[in-house]
């Protein structure tokens, strides 16, 4: 099974800094990456599909890069409704694989 | 539009086994996989298995092979995901998803005594 290594685990960042997590997979992937972002209580939410196409209604600020085994979540400018819990998703194969969560909390 | 429906909340109790339906509907229902994913409280997202609604055929993550079966039933666009042997370790909430970009509500299994 491909491995996602999702870093930081956790970080602290005030509104308006410049967040990003990274992922690294254990195997080339292409651009078959998601990144989700999810709060207490609720399902994941969407952010970004195929490594850098946003989600339907997901503000411009989120982004995402990469290609092969290296990708990035980018939020250009932190919200106060951004503090949550970030994952990146390879569906590279059928064996799902997702990362170990990245907490963004507020500084 | 693509919409997957679970089933609703259960509590469980210790070795019972448990069911969970995820009917989909807006495509044609065996033309995509649908996997089936868990997040245990407080914890992360944890690939359980996918299922081919077209042929039938399943593959599971070794972790969860012997103890769940994935079944569909064409006529009315659903998919089973029937979870056996529970321990409390597998309370949790239970997702299917088709793809990054859709994903059923979720059901929460709670296993207790």
């Amino acid at each position: 099974d491909i491995q996602m290594t999702q870093s930081p685990s956790s970080l602290s960042a005030s509104v308006g800094d410049r967040v990003t997590i990274t992922c690294r997979a254990s195997q080339a992937i292409s651009d078959s990456v998601a990144w989700y972002q999810q709060k207490p209580g609720k399902a994941p939410k969407l952010l970004v599909y195929g490594a850098s196409t946003l989600g339907g209604g997901v503000p411009s600020r989120f982004s995402g890069s990469g290609s092969g085994t290296e990708h990035t979540l980018t939020i250009s400018s932190l919200q106060p409704e951004d503090f949550a819990t970030y994952y990146c998703h390879q569906y590279y194969t059928t064996a799902w694989t997702f990362g170990q969560g990245t907490k963004v909390e507020i500084k | 539009q693509v919409q997957l429906v679970q089933s609703g909340a259960e509590v469980m109790e210790p070795g019972a086994s448990v069911k969970v339906s995820c009917k989909a509907s807006g495509y044609i229902f065996t033309n995509y996989y649908l996997q089936w994913v868990r997040q245990a409280p407080g914890q992360g997202l944890e690939w359980m298995g996918w299922i081919n609604p077209n042929s039938g055929a399943t593959k599971y993550a070794q972790k969860f092979q012997g103890r769940v079966t994935m079944t569909r039933d064409t006529s009315i666009s659903t998919v089973y995901m029937e979870f056996r042997n529970l321990r409390f370790t597998d309370t949790a909430t239970y997702y299917c998803a088709r793809g990054p970009s859709q994903w059923g509500q979720g059901t929460l299994i709670a296993v207790s005594s």
